[in-house]
């Protein structure tokens, strides 16, 4: 069975540095991969996602992850935070058996971003 | 092109009682599934369903039940409302040719 183990619940960085938010999941099959973004009372934003075609994935807001499979890994990283980044952060796992729709979240991870 | 609707954004209901919440998809897409999010369980997958036929169910009671009509708008519907069932309820809408899974606001049930 799939699943998805996020290190860190919270993570505080300092306007303009990096971000890296870690991510590590188990599969049976080949998997895809999603990070989504979460402001305070809103639903949840597709940041970017992993479907096997490169390895490097780019996104919005300028995040970008990269897929180890020798590591099972996606960790999420952004070169310089802003303060517009302090959300909750979620990794996702699409789960098996042809259904698309089913997703498996980490429990998240709250960022915040310090002037 | 409009993103996922939810209604109501907000609601407040009383143990016992029943909820129903709506969701109209994104224009095109066939799928749509339902998720609870609370402060201690995190994000759990709900139910799925696809061309008005339900594909995969999670775990939750069967007092969690859901339908999708023929226009792709869904609704789920929650009996017998107990204090634990207060989260919020995020619907998505799947392009399934892009494996691209998108989320509406949510709808925040409080029970009391």
């Amino acid at each position: 069975a799939q699943s998805v183990t996020q290190l860190g619940s919270h993570v505080s960085v300092s306007e303009g540095a990096l971000v890296l938010l870690r991510c590590n999941y188990s599969s049976s099959v080949p998997p895809y991969l999603f990070w989504y973004v979460q402001y305070p009372n809103q639903g949840l934003q597709l940041l970017l996602k992993y479907t096997s075609a490169a390895t490097l994935v780019k996104g919005i807001n300028g995040f970008e992850a990269e897929f180890k499979k020798s590591e099972t890994s996606f960790h999420l990283t952004k070169p310089s935070a802003h303060m517009s980044d302090a959300a909750e952060y979620f990794c996702a796992v699409s789960a098996s058996g042809g259904s698309q729709g089913n997703l498996i979240f980490g429990k998240g991870t709250k960022l915040s971003v310090k002037p | 092109k409009a993103g996922v609707t939810q209604t109501p954004r907000y609601l407040i209901k009383t143990r016992g009682q029943q909820v129903t919440l709506s969701c109209s998809p994104i224009s095109g897409h066939r799928s749509v599934s339902w998720y609870q999010q609370t402060p201690g369980q995190g994000l759990q997958f709900l139910f799925e369903y696809f061309s008005e036929t339900q594909r995969n169910k999670g775990n939750f009671p069967g007092r969690f039940s859901g339908r999708q009509f023929s226009n792709s708008r869904s609704e789920m519907n929650v009996s017998t409302l107990e204090l634990g069932d207060s989260a919020l309820y995020l619907c998505a809408s799947t392009d399934r040719e892009a494996n691209t899974i998108y989320f509406g606001e949510g709808s925040w049930l409080t029970v009391v």
